[in-house]
């Protein structure tokens, strides 16, 4: 059984930083794109970032690049999201969302709970 | 920027009725749209994919269809646990993707 569980949200001010992580079981973590989503409160959703299975690729929203940094570790079936320089506006759910293929640009067949991220002074 | 427009925002039906989906993008995306469920404080689940495609364990009520730029998706008879928010999503524009604003479908 495919899980996805994330950690690492929380209250953070403006401009402090946060690491998300996803600890991912059930398939082979490494032959599969992973990608972010993320849903402000009430609102819709919103696709943050993506990463190639072999880490080699990543991807960004013109709305976090330069402030996020995607990652994985295939050894320990873990992917995280590196936030920096957050704004209110970054507040959020947080979700990491499987690939339904190994190609970055797919679909997402599978997603974790959420954490939830609280960016506020 | 590929931008997906949804309609209604709100559909009010009963259970046992008919639900029709619309799903508008600004150009064309081919077939290459999904579409999600999101119940309250739950993550969504992919149902639809590149247009017709049912994903694994999706019942058969629920289908969908279109291609270029008008997308439908039908569930033909309301089960009570079909009551939620449905949104869709393109992947044509890559790297970017987007999700239209989403279809809360309630109980009349």
């Amino acid at each position: 059984e495919v899980q996805l569980v994330e950690s690492g949200g929380g209250l953070v001010q403006p401009g402090g930083s946060l690491r998300l992580s996803c600890a991912a079981s059930g398939f082979t973590f490494s032959s599969y794109a992973m990608s972010w989503v993320r849903q402000a409160p009430g609102k819709g959703l919103e696709w943050v970032s993506a990463i190639s299975g072999s880490g080699g690729s990543t991807y960004y929203a013109d709305s976090v690049k330069g402030r996020f940094t995607i990652s994985r570790d295939n050894s320990k079936n873990t992917l995280y999201l590196q936030m920096n320089s957050l704004r209110a506006e970054d507040t959020a759910v947080y979700y990491c969302a499987k690939g339904k293929a190994a190609r970055p640009n797919d679909y997402f067949d599978y997603w974790g709970q959420g954490t939830l991220v609280t960016v506020s002074s | 920027e590929i931008v997906l427009t949804q309609s209604p925002a709100t559909l009010s039906l009963s259970p046992g009725e008919r639900a029709t989906l619309s799903c508008r993008a600004s150009q064309s995306v081919s077939s290459y749209l999904a579409w999600y469920q999101q119940k309250p404080g739950q993550a969504p689940r992919l149902l639809i994919y590149d247009a017709s495609n049912r994903a694994t364990g999706i019942p058969a009520r629920f289908s969908g269809s279109g291609s270029g730029t008008d997308f439908t998706l039908t569930i033909s008879s309301l089960e009570p646990e079909d009551f939620a928010v449905y949104y869709c999503q393109q992947r044509s524009n890559w790297p970017e993707f987007t999700f239209g604003p989403g279809t809360k479908v309630d109980i009349k």
